[in-house]
């Protein structure tokens, strides 16, 4: 079945690197995906990764995939105070629906 | 141009009472959805439409119907409210098969009372 978990909260401090992990359960997985939901807002998606890939980067958004462990993380360098919001890492297996299953999201508190 | 647009952005309705929520997108997209986001956060999908034919429905009570006119609508009928019908539901749409594109709506938060 499908399963994706994150924690819950993460505070850091303004200019630090901040991770946000994701596990899943479905290895039939093909997409990995992270959002951003700020309040008030619809998702934003931040980045994608194909489960073929370990790691992808984007500026200051890291991306790693540990398939074995089906351990998903998003690395934000430098964060910044505008990077607080919920983040929220899916899953899809690029079938037919195109459904994307969501973790409960991760709530994060940058301080300056 | 608003590309996925939901109307309305809030509605308060007593149980019981028939609401129907509007979506829109500009994105020539041949996909869309419905998601519900509790108040928890947990986002869940609720439907899926291509080219106006219905192809998720995860177990959602019948008491909620999509609809789709054409490919750039996707509207959602509820009848009957429930308190816990009260949550955010999202539209969005995305091209076809392809996953990435995925595009959302800002959301329309429903509160049942």
């Amino acid at each position: 079945g499908e399963d994706v978990e994150q924690s819950l909260f993460l505070s850091v401090r303004e200019g630090d690197s901040s991770v946000i992990n994701c596990t899943y359960t479905d290895s039939s997985s093909t997409y990995l995906y992270w959002y951003k939901q700020e309040p008030g807002a619809g998702l934003q998606l931040l980045t994608y990764i194909f489960s073929n890939m370990d790691m992808k980067q984007d500026q200051r958004l890291t991306v790693l995939l540990n398939k074995k462990d089906k351990h998903l993380s998003l690395r934000i360098a430098d964060t910044q105070t505008g990077d607080s919001a919920i983040y929220f890492c899916a899953e899809s297996m690029g079938a037919a629906g195109n459904k994307l299953t969501f973790g409960g999201g991760t709530r994060v508190l940058v301080k300056p | 141009d608003t590309a996925v647009s939901q109307t309305p952005k809030y509605l308060v309705t007593q149980m019981g009472n028939d609401k129907s929520i509007k979506c829109e997108q500009n994105l020539g997209h041949d996909t869309m959805y419905w998601y519900k986001q509790d108040s928890k956060k947990f986002l869940k999908i609720m439907f899926s439409y291509n080219n106006k034919e219905l192809i998720i429905n995860e177990t959602v009570p019948n008491r909620f119907s999509p609809k789709s006119p054409d490919k750039a609508h996707l509207n959602l009928h509820i009848n009957s409210l429930e308190l816990g019908d009260s949550a955010v539901y999202f539209c969005a749409s995305s091209p076809g098969q392809r996953i990435f594109g995925y595009t959302f709506g800002s959301g329309t938060r429903l509160t049942v009372v």
